[in-house]
């Protein structure tokens, strides 16, 4: 029953390696997520899909292509690894809209468990 | 684009004693502030939430409030417990269109029994 998944939870690679971070929720969500948690704690969004499509494109390195097959799934490929992508990645989804006396809101996002990846 | 305060970066509390987080924020368009809690090695889950059209909302020990004039919204959590242990972090988001949460650094909350 697990809302969003994310795998691997763990990710040691070397530097210059490619690897890819699996994200899927089963929450009928139409928006997808992924934040970047450094070792201070700060989250901060790389990027968003909604309905497949990409809206949300953060000042990330090109070595990084996120990939959505569908509404469920939002993949994390990083190419060409560096000591500084060392960090938690955490996949979020919501629904994108909700309304509240004619208002449009964001409705909350729900978080996966994180991957944690170490760049050696 | 938005910005997002968060003060105090770390808050010592006794069990039984009150904790207050602020923020403020910079995007006057703002109008929903969400507040999560981040668990030691877990993921950050909201713990309640406020729209710009109101001021105060209350989920048993927990409240946030909102000043809208000032850009302020502040987390109090009274009768704290050891469990309330945990990183908050306060975010901002315009709420239209594609909602981008904006979040605030992060609060580490620590009660001792």
């Amino acid at each position: 029953d697990t809302a969003v998944s994310q795998t691997p939870k763990y990710l040691v690679t070397q530097m210059g390696n490619d690897k890819s971070i699996k994200c899927e929720q089963n929450l009928g969500h139409d928006t997808m997520y992924w934040y970047k948690q450094d070792s201070k704690k700060f989250l901060k969004i790389m990027f968003s899909y909604n309905n497949k499509e990409l809206i949300i494109n953060e000042t990330v390195p090109n070595r990084f292509s996120p990939k959505s097959p569908d509404k469920a799934h939002l993949n994390l490929h990083i190419n060409s690894l560096e000591l500084g992508d060392s960090a938690v990645y955490f996949c979020a989804s919501s629904l994108n809209m909700m309304t509240s006396g004619g208002t449009m809101y964001p409705g909350e996002q729900f978080f996966g468990p994180g991957t944690r990846l170490t760049v050696l | 684009g938005e910005n997002v305060e968060q003060h105090p970066s770390t808050l010592s509390v006794q069990e039984g004693d009150s904790a207050v987080i602020k923020c403020t924020y910079s995007d006057s368009a703002s109008n929903y502030f969400p507040w999560y809690k981040q668990e030691l090695g877990k993921r950050p889950q909201l713990i309640i939430d406020i729209r710009s059209n109101v001021g105060e909302k209350k989920d048993q020990r927990i409240a946030v409030t909102l000043n809208k004039t000032a850009k302020h919204f502040s987390l109090h959590i009274t009768e704290t417990q050891p469990e309330d242990s945990a990183v908050y972090f306060c975010a901002a988001s315009k709420g239209t269109g594609f909602q981008k949460l904006v979040f605030g650094t992060g609060t580490r909350l620590l009660v001792s029994p």
